[in-house]
């Protein structure tokens, strides 16, 4: 199985702020790499898929880049609902894993 | 639109078998590029993918939860559904379904999901 490593595992901020979270692939995926949004209680939501491609209706304030082994995900102006848990996960071989989550608390 | 939907029982005993189903809507699982996952997440954990069925019935699963899944479509009812054998606490999960998608360049992602069910294992 390819591990996905994120980091950091939580995150405190505040709104307004420029925030960057990474996932490492344990081997090169290209770009096979998305990224989603997950709110308490709710399903997981795609913001960025094959690692640069923002999802439809998704704010231009995520952004991912990377490729290989490396992926970041950048948000560019911490807005109130954007606390949330993040997750990436490589879809280039079965299992699709994902990473453990990074959380992203209110400072 | 596409929803998608998951049902079934929200208590199991350990060792009995789990068996869940998707109901979906606007997608055929006939179309080709189409597929649907089954991903779980315990309480306060992380996700993790299970298993996932194509339009052309290839199917693939987590190796190391291989031996007690099954995933088979019903292309005419709109629907797919998940069996696990032996369930255990550890297994106590929300189980989501969810919409694959794959771009033009070949990667995969889940673009809807289901509301997801939880499942606790418990005697």
């Amino acid at each position: 199985d390819i591990q996905m490593t994120q980091s950091p595992s939580s995150l405190s901020a505040s709104e307004g702020d420029r925030v960057t979270i990474t996932c490492r692939a344990s081997q090169s995926i290209s770009s096979h790499l998305n990224w989603y949004q997950q709110k308490p209680g709710k399903a997981p939501k795609v913001l960025i898929f094959a690692a640069s491609s923002l999802q439809g209706g998704v704010p231009s304030r995520f952004s991912g880049s990377g490729s290989g082994t490396d992926f970041t995900l950048t948000i560019s102006s911490l807005q109130p609902e954007d606390f949330a848990t993040y997750y990436c996960q490589q879809s280039y071989n079965t299992p699709y894993t994902f990473g453990q989550g990074t959380k992203l608390e209110i400072k | 639109q596409i929803t998608l939907k998951e049902s079934g029982p929200t208590l199991v005993k350990p060792t009995q078998t789990l068996t869940l189903t998707c109901t979906f809507s606007g997608f055929s699982l006939s179309t080709s590029g189409v597929g649907v996952g089954w991903i779980r997440q315990p309480p306060g954990k992380a996700l993790e993918w299970l298993a996932l069925v194509y339009w052309d019935d290839d199917k693939r699963y987590s190796p190391s939860l291989k031996s007690r899944l099954t995933i088979t479509k019903d292309t005419s009812k709109n629907q797919v559904v998940l069996t696990m054998t032996n369930m255990d606490p550890v297994d106590t999960a929300t189980y989501y379904c969810a919409h694959r998608r794959q771009n033009s360049n070949y990667v995969n992602y889940f673009d809807y999901w289901g509301q997801g069910t939880l499942v606790t294992v418990s005697s």
